[in-house]
């Protein structure tokens, strides 16, 4: 078993629709939880950071995270477009950098449909 | 420039060839990050340093692969005699270094194809 799954998709949806992301994680000493955003040919950009159980808004998108159940989502609302593109979770134990500074999920590949 | 930067965006080589793929950390982040990430399978963490030192090389897959930093900047990551599964974009990122919290920023990435 992988310590993060992600549902790699694709996921269509038309233009306006109510989105939600997830991961679910098996390592519980993660702590902190990330989205990155990549657009095709481009580099990962980070979206969203969380490390409290609860909702953390901003805009249009809110991160999830459950800690109990070992899970975090993104929401995005009133999609857009421009939102196409591979999402990816991420988490640390915060044990300071190397190969415990993050672990990726596959990514999920969202098309918005105009 | 104010982010990262990889060069070259694209690498087209012959099976047994070596290749040197070149990383520029945005100025000041001390922390630097290889990753590899192949069609379906996410990234893959390859190397971290922090400063001119590695102290984590636990995801080079093999002897073939190495990678060095000068100058606490510009990062180095070589392949020798490749194989066609190096195939893969490779991913640089830098952080500011210190307590991580996971705030990396990505370079565009070097697309390695070998024939």
């Amino acid at each position: 078993q992988k310590e993060v799954e992600q549902d790699p998709g694709p996921l269509s949806v038309p233009e306006g629709a109510i989105v939600s992301l997830n991961c679910t994680y098996s390592n519980s000493a993660f702590q902190y939880f990330m989205w990155y955003r990549q657009y095709s040919r481009k580099g990962p950009e980070l979206l969203m950071y969380t490390y409290s159980s609860g909702n953390k808004e901003d805009g249009r998108f809110t991160a999830q995270l459950n800690k109990a159940s070992q899970y975090v989502s993104l929401l995005i609302r009133d999609s857009q477009p421009s939102d196409s593109a591979t999402y990816l979770c991420a988490m640390s134990a915060g044990s300071g950098g190397g190969a415990d500074g993050l672990t990726f999920g596959k990514g999920t590949h969202l098309i918005i449909q105009p | 420039g104010a982010g990262v930067s990889q060069s070259p965006s694209n690498k087209v080589t012959e099976k047994g060839k070596d290749v040197e793929l070149r990383c520029d950390p945005i100025s000041g982040h001390t922390a630097l990050y290889w990753y590899r990430q192949s069609l379906g399978q996410g990234l893959e963490f390859l190397i971290y340093f922090q400063g001119n030192s590695a102290p984590d090389k636990s995801g080079l897959p093999s002897d073939r692969f190495s990678a060095e930093r000068t100058g606490g900047s510009v990062s180095t990551l070589t392949i020798q005699r490749t194989q066609q599964e190096d195939s893969a974009v490779y991913l640089c990122a830098s952080s500011l270094g210190g307590w991580y919290t996971g705030e990396l920023f990505f370079g565009e990435g070097s697309r390695l194809t070998v024939l």
